[in-house]
C-alpha cells in the first residue's frame, strides 16, 4: 500500500518532443506528490509538486496531471531538450508521516538531439 | 541562500567499521530527512528529525541512527558496516513540519 509505481523504466525522445511518465499509488490517504529530477553525481532536485485537489499544475515546460479517481499522476515535459535528460522520480507523502516520502523506481530520460 | 550541504560526499570504509555522515539543513530549516539511494532499492526512507525529536523512521536496523541538534544540523551513523550498506546517503531539509523538500547532493559511501 506504501508503494507508487512509475513507468516506463526508460525512455527515449527526440528533441522537440514530449516526455510522459505515469505513476501510480494505492494508499489514499497520500495528499502531497512532487516530481524530482536527478542528474549524475547529484542530488534530486524537486521539479513540480501537486495536491489532490488539483488536476493539473503546470511550471513553464513541466506539467502534473493528476487523476484522483484512477490514483494515477503524471509528469509531462514539453519541447523536451538534450538538458532535460536525466532520471525522473515521482514521489508520494501524507501528512501523517511528516516528511517521509515513497519514492518511484525512477524514470531515465533521454532526449536525443 | 545555501543549499544542504553533506559532509564527507565520498568515504570509502571496511566491513565492520562505522561511519558518521553529517548534514547541514538549509538556513530556517527545520525537518531534516535521510534517504538512502542504490541501483536494486532506489531511494529509501530511513529517519527524520524534527526539532531535534525523531518523528518518522523507515524499516531499516538498529545499526542505522541519527540524531539533530539545537541549530537542525544532523548526523547519522552507521555501526557494523555491511557490504550491503554501500549507496549513495542523501540528507533533505523542508521549512516545514510537512512541506517541500530540498535534497543535499548526498554522501556517497563504500563498503570493502
Amino acid at each position: 500500500q506504501q508503494q507508487v509505481k512509475q513507468s516506463p523504466q526508460s525512455l527515449i525522445v527526440q528533441k522537440g518532443g514530449i516526455s510522459i511518465i505515469n505513476c501510480a499509488y494505492e494508499n489514499t490517504a497520500f495528499d502531497y506528490f512532487p516530481w524530482y529530477q536527478q542528474f549524475p553525481g547529484k542530488g534530486p532536485a524537486l521539479l513540480i509538486a501537486i495536491r489532490p485537489d488539483v488536476s493539473e499544475k503546470k511550471e513553464g515546460r513541466f506539467t502534473i496531471s493528476f487523476n484522483k479517481s484512477a490514483k494515477q499522476f503524471s509528469l509531462h515535459i514539453m519541447d523536451s531538450q538534450p538538458g532535460d535528460s536525466a532520471t525522473y522520480f515521482c514521489a508520494a507523502k501524507t501528512a501523517e508521516y511528516g516528511n517521509k516520502l515513497v519514492f518511484g523506481a525512477g524514470t531515465i530520460l533521454r532526449v536525443k538531439s | 541562500k545555501a543549499g544542504v550541504t553533506q559532509t564527507p560526499r565520498y568515504l570509502i570504509k571496511t566491513r565492520g567499521q562505522q561511519v558518521t555522515l553529517s548534514c547541514s539543513p538549509i538556513s530556517g530549516h527545520r525537518s531534516v530527512s535521510w534517504y538512502q539511494q542504490t541501483p536494486g532499492q532506489g531511494l529509501q526512507f530511513l529517519f527524520e528529525y524534527f526539532s531535534e525529536t525523531q518523528r518518522n523512521k523507515g524499516n531499516f536496523p538498529g545499526r542505522f541512527s541519527g540524531r539533530q541538534f539545537s541549530n537542525s544540523r544532523s548526523e547519522m551513523n552507521v555501526s557494523t558496516l555491511e557490504l550491503g550498506d554501500s549507496a549513495l546517503y542523501l540528507c533533505a531539509s523542508s521549512p516545514l513540519g510537512a512541506g517541500e523538500l530540498f535534497f543535499g547532493e548526498g554522501s556517497r559511501l563504500t563498503v570493502l
